[in-house]
């Protein structure tokens, strides 16, 4: 089946500083999805993505379909951006398979 | 109001227990998905549904029973509760229309512990 991998795994920022994301998927895909999991559990929506670049606020999202991968960027970050980021994608079918995450780390 | 809702939002229970979680959406969508997350990983997929009368199993299905009781509400249900079932569960929907590109729309989740 298809894989994702997210990187890197950890990331630690001091506050106001910008960051990239990065997630690489093994096939063709037309999902792309990315989450952001806060301290409480949660999983709250970012990007719908298969293609293209979309922001909103401070967060951008691009995904290159043709060569396996997406970029979440994160400028001027705030401690409340700490969490676990997820990439997930899906092909052909409405299963999302999703990558391990990146944990985030934001210092004041 | 949240457009995904899950009851209860945590429960600790014994090995052998049978136990069901409940989804529900105000969201008029279609589909609907039981996630399971263990820690450190991603979600993986349980059960998943296309309309009250279509059931699939995941990737995991194992161990897990399913109710689609109406367009809105979707269950889970352990049957006999194990301590490796121990995880955080999540309910999701998305609409069927291939403008909305099935996009997922997740709930709060519930924190499972089995002991």
């Amino acid at each position: 089946g298809i894989q994702v991998e997210q990187s890197p795994p950890d990331l630690i920022l001091q506050e106001g500083a910008n960051s990239t994301l990065r997630c690489n998927f093994s096939d063709s895909v037309n999902n792309l999805q990315w989450f952001h999991q806060n301290p409480w559990g949660q999983l709250i929506n970012l990007f719908y993505i298969p293609s293209g670049t979309k922001q909103n606020g401070r967060l951008s999202a691009t995904t290159v379909a043709t060569e396996r991968y997406s970029l979440l960027y994160i400028s001027s970050s705030q401690t409340t951006d700490s969490g676990v980021y997820f990439c997930a994608v899906g092909y052909n079918t409405d299963k999302l398979i999703f990558g391990t995450g990146t944990r985030l780390q934001v210092f004041p | 109001d949240a457009d995904v809702t899950q009851t209860p939002r945590n429960r600790i229970t014994k090995t052998g227990k049978r136990i069901m979680l409940e989804c529900s959406q105000t969201k008029g969508h279609d589909r609907m998905y039981w996630y399971r997350q263990d820690p450190g990983l991603g979600l993986r997929l349980i059960y998943y549904s296309f309309d009250v009368k279509d059931i699939n199993k995941g990737e995991i299905s194992d161990g897990y029973s399913v109710s689609r009781q109406a367009q809105a509400k979707f269950s889970l249900s352990l049957e006999s509760a194990i301590p490796n079932q121990t995880a955080l569960y999540f309910c999701a929907t998305s609409d069927r229309s291939v403008a909305a590109g099935n996009e997922q729309f997740f709930g709060p989740g519930t924190r499972l512990t089995v002991l």
